[in-house]
């Protein structure tokens, strides 16, 4: 089955500073990467996602960047501010696959004043 | 907005009690899942749901079984629980549409089992 690996588990940034996580997954067939941001206390959010036939994908400060070569995804938060503090997952999935997700084990990221 | 509840933040269930966890969902839509949540470990898929009465194994389905008789609701059991499985569980929902992947999470369950 699909194996995804995240890293890091944690990041701590000034608040202002440029944030990346990235991931890799195993299952050259999968074709569709969201990225979930889950709040304390709540649950996981769509934030971004990315389908195979795209390379980058920007939505504001958030963007993601896909090598199917590598293999390896990343989301990129620019201008970080203290609410962009949670755990954020990057998950990977095949679609027409049955619309299940492969979830990474989360990164935690404080944004510091 | 869709709105995915839980039916119970907090649980406090012993070893060996049945114990049924419920979401409900109003959107209309079709699938439904149930992850489990630990630290270091993720999300992870316990079983999933694409009609009433159809389910399907995650990848951690022991110890679990579920019942879809009504689409809007999806429920959890842990056929006799055990300390093991005291954890965080997360519902989803989705539909297949413009935006067929995106999973809608409920709040989540803190489920102790003492």
């Amino acid at each position: 089955g699909e194996n995804v690996e995240q890293h890091p588990s944690t990041l701590s940034v000034q608040e202002g500073d440029s944030a990346v996580i990235k991931c890799t997954y195993s299952d050259s067939a999968s074709n569709y990467f969201p990225w979930y941001k889950q709040e304390l206390g709540k649950g996981p959010q769509l934030i971004i996602d990315i389908r195979s036939n795209v390379g980058e994908k920007k939505d504001q400060r958030i963007a993601v960047t896909l090598n199917k070569t590598a293999k390896h995804f990343s989301l990129h938060i620019t201008e970080t501010q203290p609410e962009d503090s949670a755990v954020y997952f990057c998950a990977a999935s095949k679609i027409n696959s049955g619309y299940a997700l492969n979830f990474g084990k989360g990164t935690s990221l404080l944004v510091t004043p | 907005d869709v709105k995915v509840t839980q039916s119970s933040r907090y649980l406090v269930k012993r070893t060996g009690e049945k114990v049924f966890l419920e979401c409900v969902q109003d959107m209309d839509h079709e699938n439904m899942f149930w992850y489990r949540q630990d630290p270091g470990l993720g999300l992870r898929l316990i079983y999933f749901s694409y009609d009433v009465k159809m389910k399907e194994k995650g990848d951690i389905p022991e110890g679990y079984s579920v019942s879809r008789e009504k689409k809007e609701r999806f429920s959890l059991i842990l056929e006799s629980a055990s300390t093991n499985q005291t954890s965080m569980y997360l519902c989803a929902s989705s539909t297949p549409g413009t935006h067929p992947y995106e999973q809608y999470f409920g709040p989540g369950t803190r489920l102790t089992v003492t």
